[in-house]
């Protein structure tokens, strides 16, 4: 069964500090996994997404995410955090339907 | 990218009343779209896959008497919640799959908040 865990239900860093986002998946096959970011009140914002091919994969706003197979991990990073990037962040596998993970909110400190 | 549409983004009903949220595909066809429910500070739980032209597949544990589904065309899927209550009030957000597309991705509609008081 397709399940998707994220360990941390909130993370505080500073503006202009390094930042990752664990995501750890479980999937009977090649995963399709996926980054959103979702505002307050809003919906979601794909952030990036990896189907197959380098398993490090761009995403826009400056994000990035690797996915390692042996860890079972796509863990979303951004190496210098904007005030705006204060928000929610979901994991998710699957192909057709997605699973979410519980999501992950981050403050970010001036 | 693909767009989707969520009508209404916000709705206020009383009690006993039902609400009909529609979810549309703007600029591309999609025979399966998904409903998704997310409550306050929650992730999203799957409710249902829409099929055009067909019965929808309902998630365990949602009632389908109470959560009707149609997906009566390739671009429109609604969702009603018939005899609300105050425990329905959520926020729901419907997903699409461009048909033309072999990437998987899913397109999220805005979302749809419900209040029932």
């Amino acid at each position: 069964a397709q399940s998707v865990t994220q360990p941390d239900i909130h993370i505080t860093v500073s503006e202009g500090a390094s930042l990752e986002l664990r995501c750890n998946y479980s999937y009977g096959a090649t995963p399709y996994l996926f980054w959103y970011v979702q505002s307050p009140g809003q919906g979601l914002q794909l952030l990036l997404k990896y189907f197959s091919g380098d398993t490090l994969v761009q995403g826009i706003k400056g994000f990035e995410a690797e996915f390692k197979r042996s860890q079972s991990s796509f863990n979303l990073r951004k190496p210098s955090v904007h005030w705006s990037d204060a928000a929610e962040y979901f994991c998710a596998v699957g192909n057709p339907y997605m699973r979410f993970g519980a999501g992950t909110r981050l403050t970010v400190k001036p | 990218g693909a767009v989707v549409s969520q009508h209404p983004s916000w709705v206020i009903c009383k009690s006993g009343t039902s609400v009909k949220i529609e979810c549309r595909s703007l600029d591309f066809q999609a025979t399966t779209m998904f409903w998704y429910r997310q409550f306050p500070k929650q992730s999203l739980m799957l409710m249902a896959t829409s099929n055009e032209g067909s019965k929808a597949t309902y998630e365990q544990g949602v009632e389908k008497d109470k959560f009707l589904i149609n997906h009566a065309s390739l671009t429109l899927s609604t969702l009603t919640v018939t005899s609300a209550h105050p425990e329905d009030s959520s926020f729901y957000i419907c997903s699409a799959r461009d048909l033309t597309s072999n990437t998987g991705e899913l397109f999220f509609g805005e979302g749809s908040r419900l209040t029932v008081l």
